[in-house]
């Protein structure tokens, strides 16, 4: 079963500008993460966020949680060409599912240079 | 310093074949995930591990089976291939020891059946 779900599904942005991405969830979670995926590559960790915060940052990562929405978006400032690449939020339940990861079908996004 | 190493990068099989796909990894980590990646998809959790010779079906576990028979080692196998199997699979690893669970991804499998 899919609980994330990520809008848009790709973004194509010049470099310097904002890049946004959303994502929303359907069940309570105990922590929100985000991955990056370059091309025909595995998945790479970016940032964690706790259900009990409401934002955090990493570099050019702003990362937001609304747990009342059900919904996340991840910020990265001042983009780059090597931004470039498939963006995934991904749900920790926690529970007796703990350890399990649900993620969202991903952001595809392009930095023009 | 690779830390989840998947055995295949690239594998072409026939329908009806046997195929093992292999994730190692070196973190002493004791979860141990496969999942599938499609377009229009996203990832699909198809088993996991939580120990050795332990595991739990995910979202879709039809046409897959499952062996961890050391910590360090996770197999993926279809014992019949199908061409629905085409697919990008992804092992990852994770511990919960630091309180909560990160993956770490291998560099994915991508297998063509034909």
């Amino acid at each position: 079963s899919q609980q994330g779900e990520e809008d848009p599904q790709a973004l194509s942005i010049q470099e310097g500008e904002n890049a946004t991405m959303n994502c929303s969830y359907k069940t309570s979670i105990n922590n929100l993460q985000w991955y990056r995926q370059n091309s025909g590559r595995g998945l790479v960790h970016l940032i964690l966020i706790r259900s009990n915060e409401r934002e955090k940052h990493s570099g050019r990562l702003r990362v937001t949680l609304d747990t009342s929405k059900k919904s996340s978006s991840l910020l990265i400032t001042a983009s780059r060409a090597a931004d470039t690449a498939s963006y995934f939020c991904a749900t920790d339940v926690g529970g007796n599912q703990g350890g399990k990861l649900i993620f969202g079908q991903g952001t595809e996004l392009s930095v023009k240079p | 310093d690779v830390k989840v190493t998947q055995s295949s990068r690239y594998l072409v099989k026939r329908t009806g074949e046997k195929v093992f796909l292999e994730c190692v990894q070196d973190m002493d980590h004791e979860n141990m995930f496969w999942y599938r990646q499609d377009p229009g998809l996203g990832l699909r959790l198809i088993y996991f591990s939580y120990d050795v010779k332990m595991k739990e079906k995910g979202d879709i576990p039809e046409g897959y089976s499952v062996s961890r028979e050391k910590k360090e080692r996770f197999s993926l196998i279809l014992e019949s291939a199908s061409t629905n199997q085409t697919s990008m699979y992804l092992c990852a690893s994770s511990t919960l020891t630091t309180g909560a669970n990160v993956l770490t991804f291998g560099a994915g499998s991508r297998l063509t059946v034909l």
